[in-house]
């Protein structure tokens, strides 16, 4: 496919258990962002790659949060011991030229 | 820091209805500007963008100006369609290479037949 996938696109989690969401940039994308989109609001930054290092893990809201990209393209977004608070739609994008971005379908992350 | 102030909505309007959602930005130096639209159970896309003073982007009949004058990028359309319907995001990054993008929370558009 030419654009971004996600999986899975929907999770339900019990509160405690970890999660882990998968990224699959666009071919050739070296940049690669996470965002988390809570409901009625606006895209957060989370973290961004630039191939497989994480120049920028500033918006990851604790250490709860593990990103990761070890060959420069799939990333997994890892949550731990997930609360209620972390339901929300997470985004990944990944970047073309100067600084466009092309998103995913996201996966949407309910915590009971 | 940076941040965007966009329009709050819902925003309901009859088709052939002129458009305008307006967005403002605080932001050091000079960051690119972006409209992004999210359809109904659709992901986030592009709707245009701009990356200096005075530059207006545009596609699919939307425009907005670059404005730094009053740090604004108001969105614009002479003429919406029931199809335009969707959620509209203001959003800034703020250098011209690859760098998070922030986004505005977003006006929710509906257009009536």
């Amino acid at each position: 496919g030419a654009g971004v996938s996600q999986s899975p696109r929907y999770k339900v989690a019990k509160r405690g258990q970890d999660v882990a969401l998968r990224c699959d940039p666009i071919s050739g994308h070296v940049s690669l962002f996470w965002y988390q989109q809570a409901l009625g609001q606006g895209p957060e930054f989370l973290t961004y790659f630039q191939n497989e290092a994480q120049l920028d893990k500033s918006g990851l809201p604790s250490d709860r949060f593990f990103a990761e990209r070890p060959e420069g393209s799939v990333s997994t977004l890892k949550i731990q011991r997930t609360q209620q608070e972390d339901s929300a739609v997470y985004l990944c994008a990944s970047g073309g030229r100067a600084n466009e971005q092309f998103f995913g379908p996201g996966t949407r992350l309910t915590v009971l | 820091g940076n941040s965007v102030t966009q329009m709050e909505g819902p925003v309901t309007l009859s088709e052939e209805a002129f458009l305008t959602i307006n967005c403002t930005y605080t932001a050091t130096g000079y960051p690119s500007l972006f409209w992004y639209v999210q359809y109904p159970g659709e992901g986030l896309q592009l709707l245009l963008k701009a990356t200096k003073a005075d530059d207006k982007g545009s596609n699919k009949g939307f425009e907005a100006t670059y404005r730094k004058e009053t740090t604004s990028f108001h969105l614009e359309k002479g003429s919406v369609q029931v199809s335009d319907s969707a959620v509209y995001f203001c959003a800034l990054s703020a250098y011209s290479s690859a760098s998070k993008i922030i986004f505005g929370s977003g006006t929710r558009l509906s257009i009536r037949p």
